[in-house]
């Protein structure tokens, strides 16, 4: 089992669209967790954190299953600035690193 | 605030040619320093992380090394570039730990030819 696995879509979504991603880890010890958002050519940045009881920021919403090794993103009202490539990202088990999928890209179209 | 620089942003060498890119890490001290890379159509590969001056963690055996000779500063290097060193080079921060993240440089841009 690859240690975080992502759907590489692509996802071709209409503007306002609500769009789910989803990730599974491997190492149950893993501690912190995130997903970045990457466009074409640039660096990752930090879109969120990803907390056990979920969080929401806005038109996102992350969640994680300890249980199932799960992570997801929600994105509601999809905009066309949210065509990116989004990385699912976990936190290796001695806490000093972290560990990228090869994320999922979403394109939103009017 | 913190932020990080990163150069040169794009770089075109032979193969065979030496390499070093240079990372600083402003506003903060004793950060979590990473280089990771990203090849084309790859995920991100984490190659070297440093936790203080001169400690330094491989992750990947390869023809690349790293160095840390100040405490904001991470240098990536390779004696003899190969075709396959070509991608995008990231350097990023953090704190102590990864709790919060990190933030990324704008990379580097690498083509071996």
């Amino acid at each position: 089992r690859k240690e975080v696995e992502q759907d590489p879509g692509p996802f071709n979504v209409p503007e306002g669209a609500t769009v789910a991603f989803n990730c599974t880890y491997s190492n149950s010890a893993s501690q912190s967790f995130f997903w970045y958002r990457q466009d074409c050519r640039k660096e990752p940045k930090l879109l969120m954190s990803v907390y056990s009881s979920g969080n929401e920021d806005g038109r996102f919403t992350a969640q994680l299953n300890r249980a199932s090794q799960y992570i997801s993103l929600l994105i509601r009202d999809s905009k066309l600035s949210d065509s990116a490539t989004y990385l699912c990202v976990v936190a290796n088990q001695a806490g000093t690193a972290l560990i990228f999928g090869k994320g999922t890209t979403l394109s939103v179209s009017s | 605030s913190q932020t990080i620089h990163q150069w040169p942003a794009t770089l075109v060498q032979p193969v065979g040619s030496p390499l070093s890119l240079e990372c600083t890490v402003e506003g903060t001290s004793n950060p979590n320093l990473y280089w990771y890379r990203q090849a084309a159509g790859r995920g991100l590969q984490l190659l070297f992380y440093s936790v203080g001056i001169g400690q330094i963690s491989s992750e990947v055996p390869q023809n690349l090394s790293a160095s840390r000779p100040q405490d904001r500063q991470f240098i990536l290097s390779s004696k003899k570039l190969l075709l396959s060193d070509s991608g995008f080079y990231l350097c990023a921060w953090s704190p102590d730990r990864v709790i919060g993240g990190y933030t990324f440089g704008s990379g580097t841009r690498l083509t071996v030819v």
